[in-house]
């Protein structure tokens, strides 16, 4: 499997703008994770998915940012309208449950947003 | 509400030396703990993956101890080397959920 793949690597929009992320989790994970990095804050859980279903959107700092899982093997975190407090590096991360053990998370690389 | 504390958040060592990383936390009810490794512009790598049941996990030079009790998970890396300069992350899941809440990280850098 290649792992947890984002699009775009890098995002540079202006203040206003919709932005799209997505993410393709690993096959056969059931759990799928997106967090937002910043240097002062560290890494904040935005949300989370079981099997395609939302389960903890508590992280999702307004409704200008909304997420969604059509299938078990695309999420798109999309903000609209973007702002500069909105730069940050967004990540995805997908585990699995076996029985009642999960699975370690595993990330992707990142996309880096920058909204001016 | 789940708190991951590490301390330090920075440490500087020579190579070689053996060292230990601290990470606490406040709920004992977890899952898992988890250790990764970030580097510069990257994303995270897993480390290690404590189940709540287990005491410690090892993979080659690292080794993760886990003590509920207490709230405490260490990271011991035995005979560091440069390569493994980088951010260490550790992270907990919030009672009852796999959501996992990440500590800031220790940045590691082990001089030549």
């Amino acid at each position: 499997d290649a792992g947890v793949i984002q699009s775009p690597r890098h995002e540079v929009t202006e203040m206003g703008q919709e932005v799209t992320l997505r993410c393709k989790p690993i096959s056969g994970h059931d759990y799928l994770f997106w967090y937002r990095q910043t240097m002062m804050r560290g890494l904040e859980l935005l949300i989370y998915f079981n099997n395609n279903v939302p389960i903890d959107d508590s992280g999702m700092p307004e409704d200008r940012f909304s997420a969604k899982m059509p299938n078990a093997s695309f999420s798109t975190l999309k903000i609209q309208p973007s702002e500069p407090r909105d730069s940050a590096v967004y990540f995805c991360a997908s585990s699995s449950r076996a029985g009642h053990l999960n699975t370690e998370a595993f990330f992707g690389q990142g996309t880096r947003l920058t909204v001016v | 509400k789940q708190e991951v504390t590490q301390i330090p958040a920075a440490l500087s060592v020579p190579e070689g030396e053996n060292l230990v990383l601290n990470c606490s936390f406040t709920d004992s009810a977890i899952y898992n703990l988890q250790w990764f490794r970030q580097d510069p512009g990257k994303g995270l790598t897993s480390l290690l993956l404590i189940q709540s049941s287990q005491r410690e996990q090892t993979s080659g030079r690292l080794n993760a101890s886990l003590d509920k009790s207490s709230g405490r998970s260490t990271l011991y890396i035995a005979a560091s080397q440069p390569g493994d300069s980088a951010t260490y992350l550790c992270a907990a899941t919030q009672g009852g959920s796999e959501k996992l809440v990440f500590g800031k990280g220790t940045k590691l850098t082990v001089n030549p």
